[in-house]
């Protein structure tokens, strides 16, 4: 079966602008995670969706938002970015509920902002 | 709180073991893992322990939990070229959300 898709795949940005990423999850899963991985700060946890509903959130300002569709796709939307919102964008998928806790990464989205 | 540390590079000659540490803060950490990633792809799991275990093989791949001192392990035998990669360690804490560490850079010398 597919595994998580992203879109884009790369993209280059200008500091003030906003982006919107999209992560199209394995058939079948309901929760969708994003994380942001940069050189300094390893994997960062940004926010978990669940059946439409943000279940979990971390430590980013609000400027970082997302949001689940019905069909469990998640996009997540980075307003007024700033140069050290550059990083890689990782969406992972999973049941969300009565597993092990397996994710299921896509590749991400490389966003650079110039 | 929710924290995980680990060593940031590892270099370990071929056919050797790698031995890659671990430490975590929540001591309600239900389950914990082993990703592994290669250059320019996603996340894969490698193993993962739950918390009520301290020991877990597969295959080259030996998981030891040390729950009382909130450290894991993860041995990889006879290391090969194709272990090249970073390995995150990573607990599942209340509500189901998962934290990962920094990630352990494995440099495999020939």
């Amino acid at each position: 079966k597919a595994g998580v898709t992203q879109t884009p795949r790369y993209l280059i940005k200008t500091r003030g602008q906003q982006v919107t990423l999209s992560c199209s999850p394995i058939s079948g899963h309901r929760s969708v995670s994003w994380y942001q991985q940069t050189p300094g700060q390893g994997l960062q946890f940004l926010f978990e969706y669940f059946s439409e509903t943000q279940r979990n959130k971390g430590n980013f300002p609000g400027r970082f938002s997302g949001r689940q569709f019905s069909n469990s796709r998640s996009e997540m939307n980075v307003s007024t970015l700033e140069l050290g919102d550059s990083a890689l964008y990782l969406c992972a998928s999973s049941f969300g509920t009565g597993w092990t806790g397996e994710l299921f990464f896509g590749e991400g989205s490389r966003l650079t902002v110039l | 709180g929710e924290d995980v540390e680990q060593s940031l590079f590892l270099s370990v000659r071929e056919g050797d073991s790698s031995v890659i540490n671990c430490t975590y803060t929540d001591s309600s950490s239900t389950y914990l893992y082993w990703y592994k990633q290669e250059p320019g792809a996603g996340l894969q799991l490698l193993t993962y322990i739950f918390s009520n275990m301290d020991m877990k093989q597969d295959q080259r791949l030996t998981v030891l939990l040390n729950k009382k001192d909130k450290h894991l392990s993860l041995r990889i035998a006879d290391t090969q070229t194709g272990d090249s990669a970073i390995y995150f360690c990573a607990e599942r804490v209340r509500d189901d959300k998962i934290i990962f560490g920094k990630g352990t850079r494995l440099h495999i010398l020939p």
